[in-house]
């Protein structure tokens, strides 16, 4: 079946660590996002790629950095610069046009031990 | 900047009853599209339902319809017999600019079943 991969489910990370949190789609869509929930603030954008090789920043991408080398992937990393890391990140992809919706991985659970 | 609220934080119902969920919105595009997504204890997200703002009719979608208001900027969500498997925090969204379709979300009501 077609849907989103993200890996690992949860993950834990010491101060000043690099993390990367993996997101593979088997949907064929071209655009993907990344977004991070935390409670009572719903789902802040941190980056999107609408295209192999093109990526932009959304609303809360400071401390972040991604990659699209893949149609399929669509890596985030959690640098040390991001001060507040500990969250729930969700990944998600879109077919084309605007009224397609998300489809969502089920999110990777990040903790700052 | 576009904007969607969920001025409910919580809120309960009642098994088999009805309960309604509200959003407002606020945009400057003039085609766009509305959603309810489902998150339960999972965490799996789950689009529920979805609205395209140029169509008058309200989205239905089997115990699932919405109230769209457009020149209200409500988007409001109705679940119709309620059962336990409800429960979870819902999410209204809009899809933001066209082209990017960044879609922008709203803070989430938990809604609670009771049986």
């Amino acid at each position: 079946d077609g849907g989103i991969t993200q890996s690992p489910k949860y993950l834990f990370r010491k101060e000043g660590q690099n993390v990367t949190l993996s997101c593979e789609q088997n949907l064929n869509h071209d655009a993907m996002y990344w977004y991070r929930q935390d409670p009572g603030q719903g789902l802040r954008l941190i980056y999107y790629s609408q295209i192999v090789n093109d990526f932009q920043k959304g609303d809360i991408a400071e401390g972040y950095s991604v990659s699209r080398e893949k149609k399929e992937s669509f890596p985030l990393t959690v640098t040390s610069a991001q001060k507040n890391p500990t969250a729930f990140y969700l990944c998600a992809s879109r077919g084309p046009g605007g009224g397609y919706g998300y489809t969502f991985g089920s999110g990777t659970r990040l903790t700052v031990v | 900047a576009q904007t969607v609220t969920q001025s409910q934080p919580e809120m309960s119902v009642q098994e088999a009853e009805t309960v309604t969920l509200s959003c407002t919105y606020d945009t400057s595009e003039s085609d766009y599209y509305l959603f309810w997504y489902k998150q339960p204890p999972s965490r799996q997200m789950i689009l529920v339902i979805r609205q395209e703002a140029y169509k008058q009719q309200n989205a239905t979608e089997n115990r699932f319809s919405v109230n769209f208001q457009k020149a209200a900027k409500s988007f409001s969500l109705k679940i119709s017999d309620s059962q336990l498997g409800d429960a979870a925090m819902y999410f209204c969204a809009s899809s933001g600019p066209s082209g990017t379709y960044k879609y922008i979300f709203g803070t989430g009501t938990r809604l609670k079943v009771l049986a």
